[in-house]
């Protein structure tokens, strides 16, 4: 069962545009929601996560807006640059006494043209 | 701070066989966990481990075993290869069973020939 679906599947940005990228989650149970960057040959690095206690959490240029009512959040990524170029995934968890998984979105490849 | 290691970085093994994959823990960590990444898709989840014992388990079957020693590191072991278990092997840690925040490798590629 898909539990966290991702889109746009690809994306394509202009130097300077800004890219944006959603997630929508099914298990209202899901508490935790961090953004991964992924290069190729590389594992995800943690870029920026959210609780649901807050609508918008800002790191630099990126920023998570988050929208509890409709089960959705989203990455932007202002000033998008060459450098950024990458495979992104949202991901949601829940916390348990028993432990804390993450489940992951299909996964984002964006494009940024210089 | 060391961050996250595994080895070995790639594995070409054939149908059939076993295969054991390692994972030391980022420093000040004690929780590990497992994951499968197949070629375009987002990891999925395997297992995970703490105080040296399985604490949550994903959708694979009991060909997918694992370890966690004393010292916190980590082994993922895979039974019985089959082609589709050629994936990118990622382990992830964090501090404590219930912290949410996950740190991972750089994964061990696996090719099943």
């Amino acid at each position: 069962q898909q539990q966290v679906k991702q889109s746009p599947q690809s994306l394509i940005v202009q130097k300077g545009g800004i890219s944006i990228i959603n997630c929508a989650y099914e298990n209202t149970a899901f508490d935790y929601f961090p953004w991964y960057q992924q290069f190729p040959g590389k594992g995800p690095a943690l870029l920026i996560a959210i609780r649901p206690d807050v609508s918008e959490k800002k790191e630099g240029r990126f920023t998570i807006s988050f929208n509890k009512s409709a089960k959705q959040f989203s990455l932007h990524i202002m000033d998008s640059q060459p450098g950024d170029s990458a495979t992104y995934f949202c991901a949601a968890s829940m916390r348990k006494t028993s432990g804390s998984r993450l489940t992951f979105g299909e996964g984002t490849q964006l494009t940024v043209n210089p | 701070d060391a961050g996250v290691t595994q080895s070995p970085t790639h594995l070409i093994k054939t149908r059939g066989q076993q295969v054991t994959l390692r994972c030391s823990p980022k420093s000040g960590h004690d929780t590990v966990s497992w994951y499968q990444q197949a070629l375009g898709q987002g990891p999925q989840f395997i297992f995970q481990y703490y105080e040296e014992e399985e604490r949550q388990r994903g959708n694979f079957p009991d060909r997918f075993s694992g370890h966690q020693f004393p010292n916190y590191s980590s082994e993922l072991n895979v039974n019985a290869l089959l082609l589709g278990d050629s994936a990118l092997y990622l382990c992830a840690s964090s501090r404590g069973l219930v912290k949410d925040t996950q740190y991972f490798g750089p994964g061990t590629r696996l090719t099943v020939l």
